[in-house]
């Protein structure tokens, strides 16, 4: 069955620490890849989506990712955590429809 | 402005009473979907639709119907509303099959007592 598999649904990161949120998939084929934040009380926010070419994927806050077809994982990083970083992060798959994972919760400890 | 707008943005229903969430986008996307975000479960699929009078069910279809007679506008139904129904919606719209782009609206809270 197609799936998306965030296997951490909460951690916590000290400020400045460094941050690696994981994603796998199941799906025949390749999908396109997304992560998309989430802020207490807000809407969905893109940062960043992989289609092909480059594995390693730049996106918005300092955010990057790996695309790893071996492993159908979509591995989210960033170098140095702020407090803003707080929230929830959700991967998503787009082929023929959107599916997101059950989401993981970001707290960032002083 | 490109832009998916939905309505209500907050409502408390009681359980039976019908109720429409609707949804509008103004970019002319074909593929449009719905979805309801619970804590520790994500946001869950509940219909989508690829094209006018075209629509199938996702992950969480039942008590839910949708139509599709328009391409801008998608709504959510819920016929006999039950508790278990409360929680926060997503409408979302593309104008591709892979959701290269995706639209999302500012999510209606749903309360069913």
């Amino acid at each position: 069955a197609q799936s998306v598999t965030q296997p951490d649904i909460h951690i916590t990161v000290s400020e400045g620490a460094s941050l690696e949120l994981r994603c796998n998939y199941s799906y025949g084929a390749t999908p396109y890849l997304f992560w998309y934040v989430q802020s207490p009380g807000q809407g969905l926010q893109l940062l960043l989506k992989y289609f092909s070419g480059d594995t390693l994927v730049q996106g918005i806050k300092g955010f990057e990712a790996e695309f790893k077809r071996s492993q159908s994982s979509f591995n989210l990083r960033k170098p140095s955590v702020h407090w803003s970083d707080a929230a929830e992060y959700f991967c998503a798959v787009g082929l023929n429809d959107m599916r997101f994972g059950a989401g993981t919760r970001l707290t960032v400890k002083p | 402005e490109a832009q998916v707008t939905q309505n209500p943005r907050y409502l408390i229903t009681v359980t039976g009473k019908k109720l429409t969430v609707t949804c509008s986008q103004n970019m002319n996307h074909e593929y449009m979907s719905w979805y309801r975000q619970d804590p520790g479960l994500g946001l869950r699929q509940i219909y989508y639709s690829m094209n006018v009078e075209v629509t199938d069910k996702g992950d969480v279809p039942e008590g839910y119907k949708v139509s599709r007679k328009e391409k801008r506008n998608f709504p959510l139904i819920l016929e006999s509303p039950s508790p278990n129904q409360t929680s926060l919606y997503f409408c979302a719209s593309s104008p591709d099959r892979v959701w290269t782009e995706a639209f999302f609206g500012q999510g209606t809270r749903l309360t069913v007592v």
